[in-house]
């Protein structure tokens, strides 16, 4: 199995550029994890889907921040407009039935 | 609410010694607990897992015992390696999906040559 798989592994921007994350989940497993880690603030769940449906997106910071899961193999999280205050790295997670959680190799973002 | 503490870092330790990162948790329930390894550069990993009480997690040399009656899940090493510097996370879920993963903040660790 690729695990799950995370693109673009680096992305830098300017501020009130639309940023997309994408993420490929390991098949077969029903939870997505969208998670952002910055020094200051350590790792934050912001969302989670189950089943393609989103379960909790109450770490959303805000509304410039938005996430889907069109079908079980691919989720997206988009960031428009982009702030310097979004620069992190951004993780996706899937797991079974939220058991042992598999993280992808980050996307680390960089808004200028 | 469900909650998990860890202690806090980083800790810095010389090749050969022994390691101990606490990790305490606030649940209903019976949870599965986890510790989580993130090596510089790149994602969580699973280090070592347990499902229920005095269950035993081991793996690489590192364990850990799920505590019931004491509410921990502390991971001890031996003898830590060079290699093993990185960010160490406890972590506890709800069984069959019963309620989200909750991550503690971290313990980083160094070890010196």
């Amino acid at each position: 199995d690729a695990g799950v798989i995370q693109s673009p592994r680096h992305e830098v921007t300017e501020m009130g550029q639309e940023v997309t994350l994408r993420c490929k989940p390991i098949s077969g497993h029903d939870y997505l994890f969208w998670y952002r880690q910055t020094m200051m603030r350590g790792l934050e769940l912001l969302i989670y889907f189950n089943n393609n449906v989103p379960i909790d997106d109450s770490g959303m910071p805000e509304d410039r921040f938005s996430a889907k899961m069109p079908n079980a193999s691919f989720s997206t999280l988009k960031i428009q407009p982009s702030e310097p205050r979004d620069s992190a790295v951004y993780f996706c997670a899937s797991s079974w039935r939220q058991e042992t959680q598999y993280f992808g190799p980050g996307t680390r973002l960089l808004v200028l | 609410g469900n909650s998990v503490t860890q202690m806090e870092g980083p800790v810095t330790l010389s090749e050969e010694a022994f390691l101990t990162i606490n990790c305490t948790y606030t649940a209903t329930g019976y949870p599965s607990l986890f510790w989580y390894v993130q090596y510089p550069g790149e994602g969580l990993q699973l280090l070592l897992k347990a499902t229920k009480a005095d269950d035993k997690g081991s793996n690489k040399g590192f364990e850990a015992t799920y505590r019931k009656e004491t509410t921990s899940f502390h991971l001890e090493k031996g003898s830590v390696q060079v290699s093993d510097s990185a960010v160490y996370f406890c972590a506890l879920s709800g069984t069959g999906g019963g309620f989200k993963t909750i991550f503690g903040a971290g313990t980083r660790l160094f070890v010196k040559a």
